[in-house]
């Protein structure tokens, strides 16, 4: 099956500690997205990449990180600097100029 | 800020159609209308877009004013697996910050039985 996986799907973590957020695509697309929800709101984006080896911020990228090392993979951490980590994190993929693709997502706990 | 002005909230009956309408009224020339959906706790799913063309695929119409300053989803058939929350999003073809998808807070469909 062609599609954009995110593992998984609940993550829980303790407050001060990185963490990892997975996301593959096999749809052979360019460019990947990660963005974050918060309940009752729309999605905001965090970071993406365009190809290989390149990414930029998007408009909430203080506190996470990304790698982009090969075309069908684009982890998201969560760091320990970001003030509120929980959330609803989205991964999605796209071609240069087509429609985004969305993952399932990850629900992301700190306490 | 997102670009778009929706309902918060919509309901419509089972079997009947679904009409979402959308303003963009500061929309560009190379802008185009894109409609996402979200069911609870999952992630976006792509509907339609458009340009300046009324465009119709097998989930739904997308109607678009001559002055382009407005849309309108079409769910021909309302089904209970509609509901959800509708996205209207412009968005630039250009592969910069134009590109991203800026979503707003949506209209909640509630497709009743």
């Amino acid at each position: 099956d062609g599609g954009i996986t995110q593992s998984p799907k609940y993550l829980f973590r303790k407050e001060g500690q990185n963490v990892t957020l997975s996301c593959e695509q096999n749809l052979n697309h360019d460019a990947m997205y990660w963005y974050r929800q918060d309940p009752g709101q729309g999605l905001r984006l965090i970071y993406y990449s365009q190809i290989v080896n390149d990414f930029q911020k998007g408009d909430i990228a203080e506190g996470y990180s990304v790698s982009r090392e090969k075309k069908e993979s684009f982890p998201l951490t969560v760091t320990s600097a970001q003030k509120n980590p929980t959330a609803f994190y989205l991964c999605a993929s796209s071609s240069q100029v087509g429609e985004q693709y969305f993952g399932p997502g990850t629900r992301l706990t700190v306490t | 800020d997102a670009k778009t002005t929706q309902p918060t909230s919509m309901d419509c009956a089972e079997g009947r159609a679904a009409n979402l309408p959308c303003n963009h009224s500061t929309i560009s020339g190379n802008e185009y209308v894109y409609w996402y959906r979200q069911i609870h706790s999952q992630g976006p799913q792509y509907i339609i877009h458009g340009l300046k063309n009324n465009e119709t695929n097998e989930m739904a119409s997308l109607i678009i004013t001559e002055d382009r300053k407005s849309s309108t989803l079409i769910l021909p058939h309302a089904t209970l697996r509609d509901t959800a929350v509708y996205y209207c999003i412009v968005r630039g073809t250009r592969m910069d910050s134009s590109y991203k998808l800026i979503f707003g807070s949506g209209t909640r469909l509630l497709v009743r039985p």
